[in-house]
């Protein structure tokens, strides 16, 4: 059964600085992997969608890598931002699984001025 | 481009009552899929439908919950006879489809929060 954990689960840094959120799934057979940011009372908006083929994509300030054969992903935002602050959830899919996305608790970031 | 369309954004039921919630997939997307947030819970998949089809269910609890995507119109998830325990933040998500392996990106909805009393 595929599980995906997330650590940490909440992170406080100040503005300016760069950091590394992480994404740990047990089963390596994943079709892709991907990154949302979650507001607080709001949708889920998607940040960068990594293939299994792919090892990272890049998205401004965001940069997510995924290592298949580990089961981890990284999701690394430089010069972080107060407007940064969100809840980040990584997910994944399964082959032969359609949208069925496994999600990880998320890591609640807070980026004080 | 109008995105994934939610409605309705909040929804307060007393206990025994039917909730429905609605949701219109992007543009072009034909693959709809239903997640539930519990409050102090991640995100939990409940059902994948195309139009007129239902494809997985797998998340979805045995009794008083189903899902439609009619020919026309928004899909529909709807819940009979409500409890307190259904109070979530309920998500849905479209894609554009691919038959066979996984999914393409997914875009989500703002979401519809249930509140039961």
């Amino acid at each position: 059964k595929q599980e995906v954990t997330q650590i940490p689960a909440a992170l406080s840094v100040p503005e300016g600085e760069n950091l590394v959120l992480n994404c740990s799934f047990t089963d390596s057979a994943i079709y892709n992997l991907q990154w949302f940011r979650q507001d607080p009372g709001k949708g889920l908006t998607s940040l960068l969608l990594i293939q299994s083929s792919q090892r990272e994509q890049t998205s401004g300030r965001l940069n997510a890598s995924l290592d298949k054969s580990s089961g981890r992903s990284t999701l690394y935002i430089a010069a972080s931002q107060p407007g940064d602050s969100a809840t980040y959830l990584c997910a994944v899919s399964l082959y032969n699984q359609g949208g069925k996305l496994i999600f990880g608790q998320g890591t609640e970031l807070s980026v004080k001025p | 481009n109008a995105g994934v369309m939610q409605n309705p954004r909040h929804l307060v039921r007393r206990r025994g009552q039917e909730a429905r919630l609605r949701c219109s997939p992007m543009k072009g997307h034909s693959h709809v899929y239903w997640y539930r947030q519990l409050p102090e819970e991640g995100l939990k998949f409940m059902v994948y439908l195309q139009k007129e089809n239902i494809i997985d269910e797998s998340g979805m609890p045995k009794e008083r919950f189903s899902a439609e995507f009619p020919k026309e119109g928004p899909s529909i998830l709807r819940i009979q006879q409500v409890v307190r325990g259904d109070s979530a933040a309920y998500f849905c998500a479209s894609s554009p489809g691919r038959s066979g392996m996984g999914t393409g990106e997914l875009f989500f909805g703002e979401g519809s929060r249930l509140t039961v009393l």
